[in-house]
């Protein structure tokens, strides 16, 4: 099966810790996104991957880290200086970045709680 | 700061009803535009996606695209309450090539 894979799907945090959000695919997708979503809001953009070794902050990317030393894989680590880590947290991918089809898929997602 | 906006709802429909959604966009130069549908607790799934002036036609799903108007919506044919979900307007913006998106309508169904 194709697709895009998420761990866990529960994550709780202690103050101070940082925490790593695995994300695969299968898809042989070139480019890979991380989202925030909080409650009644949109998604937000932390960070995006077009290839290997390369990666880009987007609008929220304080307080986070990334690595792309994969095509398949985009792990997000939520560092202790995110204050407002509790989130849901989702993976995308898309064939490429920017193409006028852009249409991006999404993995089942994280739910990170800060205890 | 280009925007995508939608009214956060919830609209509510009868089933078998037509349900209408709406969104505009700021960026003018945007080309790609999506629709998803997010069940609660779930992740966003990819339903519809339009290109070009006019309407798309899926099953019971048509987008409709007017770029002058920077306006997109989504229609659903014959509701029926396993299409309650909040609806997802994206847009592609022209600089970066990263989507953005709007808040969400939540769509209640009735039986």
């Amino acid at each position: 099966d194709g697709g895009i894979t998420q761990s866990p799907k529960y994550l709780f945090r202690k103050e101070g810790q940082n925490v790593t959000l695995s994300c695969e695919q299968n898809l042989n997708h070139d480019a890979m996104y991380w989202y925030r979503q909080d409650p009644g809001q949109g998604l937000r953009l932390i960070y995006y991957s077009q290839i290997v070794n390369d990666f880009q902050k987007g609008d929220i990317a304080e307080g986070y880290s990334v690595s792309r030393e994969k095509k398949e894989s985009f792990p997000l680590t939520v560092t202790s200086a995110q204050k407002n880590p509790t989130a849901f947290y989702l993976c995308a991918s898309s064939i490429d970045l920017g193409g006028t089809y852009n249409e991006q898929f999404f993995g089942p997602g994280t739910r990170l709680t800060v205890l | 700061q280009k925007e995508v906006e939608q009214n956060s709802g919830p609209l509510s429909v009868p089933e078998g009803a037509i349900a209408s959604l709406n969104c505009t966009y700021s960026d003018r130069v945007s080309q790609s535009f999506f629709w998803y549908r997010q069940y609660s607790g779930k992740s966003p799934e990819l339903i519809m996606s339009i290109y070009s002036n006019g309407d798309k036609e899926d099953g019971r799903f048509t987008a409709q695209l007017n770029k002058a108007s920077q306006y997109v919506s989504l229609l659903i044919r014959d509701s029926q309450p396993s299409d309650s979900a909040t609806y997802l307007c994206a847009v592609l913006e022209g600089s970066q090539g990263n989507l953005i998106f709007g808040k969400g309508t939540k769509l209640s169904v009735k039986p």
